[in-house]
């Protein structure tokens, strides 16, 4: 099956930063989320992004289909950004299956 | 609007007791996913439907674990008997169908201990 690989694992970063969070994926892709899991355990769906570039305030995302990739941008993070953000991806063949699989996550922690 | 919900948030039960979980998906979307989350395994999706058919039960990890959608505001997912392996965040998930794949909405999802 296809393969979610996210980097890095954690991440500490200091109130005000920038980050850039990376998902690969060993196939091609028609679907492509980015979540967000904060410290309560809500699973907060960010973008949804299976090609190109999209931005919500402090938070950008792009995907490059083609070299199985996409990166999730953060800037001037703020200590309510810590949790773990998760990639997911449904495979690019055989018909629309709406399975998402999640990759392992990035743990984030913003401190202030 | 309301989003998914799921009920209980939390739930404390003995080994071979019958746990029912229970979800309600955004008015109007027609997709309806059950997943869970462990340590160990990470995010993993049960089972889905759409349109209140079952459309993928493969990720379902026994017999013990069944999954029924009676209609298009409410499913239940039901453990019977249930383990201490079972223990996990159950959550909830729906999707409106549309050209292409839409984003999915999750639950707050369900704390199961097992005891």
């Amino acid at each position: 099956g296809i393969q979610v690989e996210q980097s890095p694992p954690d991440l500490i970063l200091q109130e005000g930063a920038n980050s850039t969070l990376r998902c690969n994926f060993s196939d091609s892709v028609n679907n492509l989320q980015w979540f967000h899991q904060n410290p309560w355990g809500q699973l907060i769906n960010l973008f949804y992004i299976p090609s190109g570039t999209k931005q919500n305030g402090r938070l950008s995302a792009t995907t490059v289909a083609t070299e199985r990739y996409s990166l999730l941008y953060i800037s001037s993070s703020q200590t309510t950004d810590s949790g773990v953000y998760f990639c997911a991806v449904e495979r690019g063949y055989g018909g629309a299956t709406n399975k998402l699989i999640f990759g392992t996550g990035t743990l984030l922690a913003v401190q202030p | 609007d309301a989003g998914v919900i799921q009920s209980p948030r939390h739930e404390v039960t003995e080994m071979g007791q019958e746990v029912t979980l229970r979800c309600k998906p955004i008015s109007g979307h027609d997709y309806l996913f059950w997943y869970r989350q462990t340590m160990m395994r990470g995010l993993e999706l049960l089972i889905y439907f759409n349109n209140n058919v079952p459309i993928d039960d493969s990720g379902m990890p026994e017999d013990r674990f069944s999954a029924k959608m009676p209609n298009a505001s409410f499913s239940t997912l039901k453990i019977q008997p249930s383990e201490p392996r079972d223990s996990a965040v159950y959550f909830c998930a729906s999707s409106l169908a549309g050209k292409g794949n839409q984003p999915q909405h999750f639950g707050d999802g369900t704390r199961l201990s097992i005891l």
